[in-house]
């Protein structure tokens, strides 16, 4: 299958501080990446899209001077949630969509990175 | 606009069937999908199916599609404690992007 990972899997920072997620793709290439937030108990919400490439499209109500989105290549994408508070503790998965398809525009997800900010 | 609904919570015994129901408003939609969340972890794709069936079984799963009610829902049979997780429906836009629409989640629990 379609494999996509992401790193680290859990971070504890201090308010104040940045922290940069990753997500890559590790048998396909990926011209399509998605980030979600995911609260406790809820859905997930999507933040962006990003084409590799070009700039990520945000979501309303998603700052994008807050979540820095960069998709430089074809099998890595990267989340960096800047000046984080204790607001911005979080469930953050990535997806990927692009040249590995079972069917037309599935997404493969990653594991997933559990963000805390102290 | 679109919006997909889902039960908060499902409860069954081991060994009986799960039923776990969904709501969607883009008849649009090309594919529609179930994904599985286990605690702490990501989405795992259960199964699928095309917006021009009815009905699609894969071992265990029973997918059954409703266009003319909008209606989708995912059939476990012999339920095990491992398949406790969350489960999300999800629907592709009608913007033409790769873009999902996820439901809102169902709490499986499955009692030994």
């Amino acid at each position: 299958g379609a494999v996509v990972s992401q790193h680290p899997s859990r971070v504890i920072c201090k308010s104040g501080t940045s922290v940069k997620i990753e997500c890559r793709s590790l048998d396909f290439q990926a011209t399509t990446m998605f980030w979600y937030r995911q609260f406790p108990k809820q859905s997930l919400m999507l933040m962006a899209t990003s084409n590799e490439g070009s700039k990520a499209t945000y979501e309303q109500g998603v700052e994008k001077d807050k979540f820095l989105i960069n998709h430089a290549s074809l099998t890595l994408s990267t989340l960096t949630v800047t000046s984080a508070h204790p607001e911005d503790s979080s469930f953050y998965i990535c997806s990927a969509s692009g040249s590995k398809r079972l069917l037309g525009n599935e997404q493969f997800f990653g594991p997933g990175t559990r963000l805390t900010v102290l | 606009g679109e919006d997909v609904e889902q039960s908060l919570f499902l409860s069954v015994r081991e060994g009986d069937s799960s039923v776990i129901n969904c709501t969607y408003t883009d008849s649009s939609s090309t594919y529609l999908y179930w994904y599985k969340q286990e605690p702490g972890a990501g989405l795992q794709l259960l199964t699928y199916i095309f917006s021009n069936m009815d009905m699609k079984q894969d071992q265990r799963l029973t997918v059954l599609l409703n266009k003319k009610d909008k209606h989708l829902s995912l059939r476990i049979a012999d339920t095990q404690t491992g398949d406790s997780a969350i489960y999300f429906c999800a629907e592709t836009g009608s913007s033409g992007t790769y873009k999902y629409i996820f439901g809102t989640g169902t709490r499986l629990k499955v009692l030994a």
